[in-house]
């Protein structure tokens, strides 16, 4: 299987508590992407890595977040102190770089924040 | 600020007629228009894309149209088939990839036999 890939697939933790999540894109995108989706609500874009380096970051993207991408391969959003609103459908795309390419998305990983 | 609505949250077509789903847009910036199709608990997956400096792309069963000056487009499939009970994501991009997609809230497409 050569698409996008996320890990965990769910995730139910306390309230305070840390989680990670990773996604491996396809493996010649040098473009990958985070966002969030809730409830009734389409994908919300949070940041955005060119290779490994991290362009752009929604002003969702509160400094209880950060995501990494070291090698220019996988990456990495770790959520510090999770409260019951991050409580969501995080979802990861990659694209190749260049104008009008579509972004291919993972099966999403589901925070449940209890 | 919606800046991609899409006004109809749920559609019901009957199995082989035309579905017509809709989407309107307020940026000017955006050049670049996708619709993603999306199962329950699943990611979404990429159906057509359509750049500004057309007006119409088509595959297979799917023809997306584009009204720059309404700041409207359009997903149509016929024929409708069961498995295209779905929601249907309207995305737009105006960084060139860098600023990622702007999506509406999704139109639950029911097709009835």
């Amino acid at each position: 299987d050569t698409g996008v890939s996320q890990d965990p697939r769910h995730k139910i933790t306390k309230r305070g508590q840390n989680v990670t999540f990773r996604c491996d894109p396809i493996s010649e995108h040098n473009r990958l992407y985070w966002y969030r989706q809730t409830l009734g609500q389409g994908p919300e874009f949070l940041t955005y890595f060119q290779n490994e380096a991290q362009l752009e970051k929604s002003r969702l993207l509160s400094d209880r977040f950060s995501a990494e991408r070291p090698k220019g391969s996988f990456s990495t959003l770790e959520i510090q102190r999770t409260e019951q609103g991050d409580s969501a459908m995080y979802l990861c795309a990659s694209s190749l770089l260049g104008p009008n390419t579509e972004a291919f998305f993972g099966q999403g990983t589901r925070l449940t924040v209890v | 600020d919606q800046q991609v609505k899409q006004n109809s949250p749920s559609l019901s077509v009957q199995e082989g007629r035309i579905s017509i789903l809709n989407c309107d847009y307020t940026n000017s910036m955006f050049d670049y228009f996708l619709w993603y199709k999306k199962y329950p608990a699943e990611g979404p997956t990429f159906l057509i894309s359509i750049s500004s400096i057309k007006d119409k792309n088509e595959d297979g069963r799917f023809t997306v149209f584009l009204n720059k000056s309404a700041k409207h487009l359009s997903l149509h499939i016929v024929p409708s088939q069961p498995g295209d009970s779905a929601v249907y994501f309207c995305a737009a991009d105006s960084g060139g990839g860098a600023d990622g997609l702007t999506f509406g809230k999704g139109t639950h497409l029911i097709i009835q036999p």
